[in-house]
């Protein structure tokens, strides 16, 4: 059964910090990996989608990479905003079909502090 | 726009009664998925319908029930079966094979009272 670990937990940065949050997972053969940011009530938001052929996904300052054999991915946050606060979220899915479920981990709760 | 719409927001239900949440998306996705959010765990999935008039049980099945009797709309019912409802409730669609990127609405709180 596929495990996903999101360290830290929580995490409180000043702003202007590049920080690192780490997502691992127990079984190597996923299809993709998605990062997602949940804010406070909210539903999820899309940020970046992994092939599991692929290395890195960036948009803007947030970088996603895969290590797929080590069964890590890690999100950088460059230059971070009070406005990144949030809680992050990292899921894997294991087949190419939409029957193929995502699972999650339980998220790290970043803030970010003027 | 094109978007997942769940409403609504927050619902209250009495000990004892069948609740609906609604969920409708405008992306033609083919598949939609329902998942429970609490506090301190993941989000689990409760049921997942990847055509019209098809769905399967995800893993805490159990006091939900569900329909898909159209491509936009997947409606949950959070039966009186279901002894602990109170829960955030997130409903995702995606495209049935491919990239599978999953897109999620705002939620439903569901309180029990």
């Amino acid at each position: 059964k596929q495990e996903v670990t999101q360290i830290p937990a929580a995490l409180s940065v000043p702003e202007g910090e590049n920080l690192v949050l780490n997502c691992s997972f127990t079984d190597s053969a996923i299809y993709n990996l998605q990062w997602f940011r949940q804010d406070p009530g909210k539903g999820l938001t899309s940020l970046l989608l992994i092939q599991s052929s692929q290395r890195e996904q960036t948009s803007g300052r947030l970088n996603a990479s895969l290590d797929k054999s080590s069964g890590r991915s890690t999100l950088y946050i460059a230059a971070s905003q009070p406005g990144d606060s949030a809680t992050y979220l990292c899921a894997v899915r294991r087949g190419e079909t939409s029957g193929s479920r995502l699972t999650f981990g339980e998220g790290t709760q970043l803030t970010v502090n003027p | 726009d094109g978007g997942i719409t769940q409403s609504p927001k927050y619902l209250f239900r009495k000990e004892g009664q069948n609740v609906t949440l609604s969920c409708e998306q405008n992306l033609n996705h083919d598949a939609m998925y329902w998942y429970r959010q609490d506090p301190g765990q993941g989000l689990r999935l409760i049921y997942y319908s990847q055509i019209v008039n098809d769905f399967q049980k995800g893993d805490i099945a159990e006091g939900y029930s569900v329909s898909r009797e159209k491509k936009e709309s997947f409606p949950l019912t959070v039966t009186s079966a279901q002894k602990n409802p109170t829960a955030f409730y997130l409903c995702a669609s995606s495209i049935y094979v491919g990239p599978t990127e999953a897109f999620f609405g705002q939620g439903t709180r569901l309180t029990v009272v």
